[in-house]
């Protein structure tokens, strides 16, 4: 069965205090991997696809990485307003994780 | 550029109700998607629409759940008659492509918050 595990569940960092959430998959032939914010109460807004393995995308304060069997999200520095939930999605078939809350506190 | 629009927003119904979302897609958006999304989960896939036709309703429970793209621009969603664990958000997504690679970047609407009593 096709999955897609993201861990940890919930993150809580200070002001400036960088970290890394991951997402492991088990789709096979994988065509593309997604990384989502979710914000409480509204739509996933698109952050990054990855490809292939090797590949990094980055974007403010952002990195996504792809491995043969996982992804990283990368937060350099990350201030209160990067609190939200991260979720990854595959590609095929399209599987969602359960994405990772993250809390930044001032 | 308008995002995607949902209504309503919230819906409270009873059990065994029928209740109906709509979803107005991004301007010329031609692939329209709708996800359930219970709490704490990810959006799970119920269907795509590519224009008004269908590319994918594998995972959409079929006994009860029905949706329509008319005109290849509006869509909606209904469900009759609802459970309690249809209790979800349902979000409505489109993307530009004309394609059916699922890779395209999908714009997301603010969702309609569901929950059946």
């Amino acid at each position: 069965e096709d999955q897609v595990t993201q861990s940890p569940e919930a993150l809580r960092l200070q002001e400036g205090e960088s970290s890394s959430l991951n997402c492991s998959y088990t789709v096979s032939g994988l065509r593309g991997l997604f990384w989502y914010r979710q914000d409480p109460g509204k739509g996933p807004e698109f952050l990054f696809t990855l490809y292939s393995a090797g590949e990094e995308k980055e974007k403010e304060r952002l990195k996504a990485t792809l491995t043969k069997k996982e992804s990283f999200l990368h937060i350099t520095a990350p201030k209160p307003e990067d609190s939200a939930t991260y979720l990854c999605a595959a590609v095929p078939p399209l599987v969602f994780g359960k994405g990772t809350r993250l809390s930044v506190i001032a | 550029e308008a995002g995607v629009a949902q209504s309503p927003r919230y819906k409270i119904i009873e059990k065994r109700q029928s209740v109906a979302f709509w979803c107005n897609p991004i301007s010329g958006h031609a692939t329209l998607y709708w996800y359930q999304q219970i709490l704490g989960q990810g959006p799970k896939l119920l269907i795509q629409f590519q224009n008004n036709g269908v590319v994918d309703d594998s995972q959409l429970p079929k006994d009860r759940f029905s949706a329509e793209r008319l005109k290849g621009v509006d869509s909606t969603l209904k469900i009759q008659p609802a459970k309690l664990e249809d209790s979800a958000v349902y979000l409505c997504a489109s993307s530009l492509v004309r394609g059916r690679t699922l890779l395209e970047t999908q714009y997301f609407g603010p969702g309609t918050r569901l929950l059946v009593l």
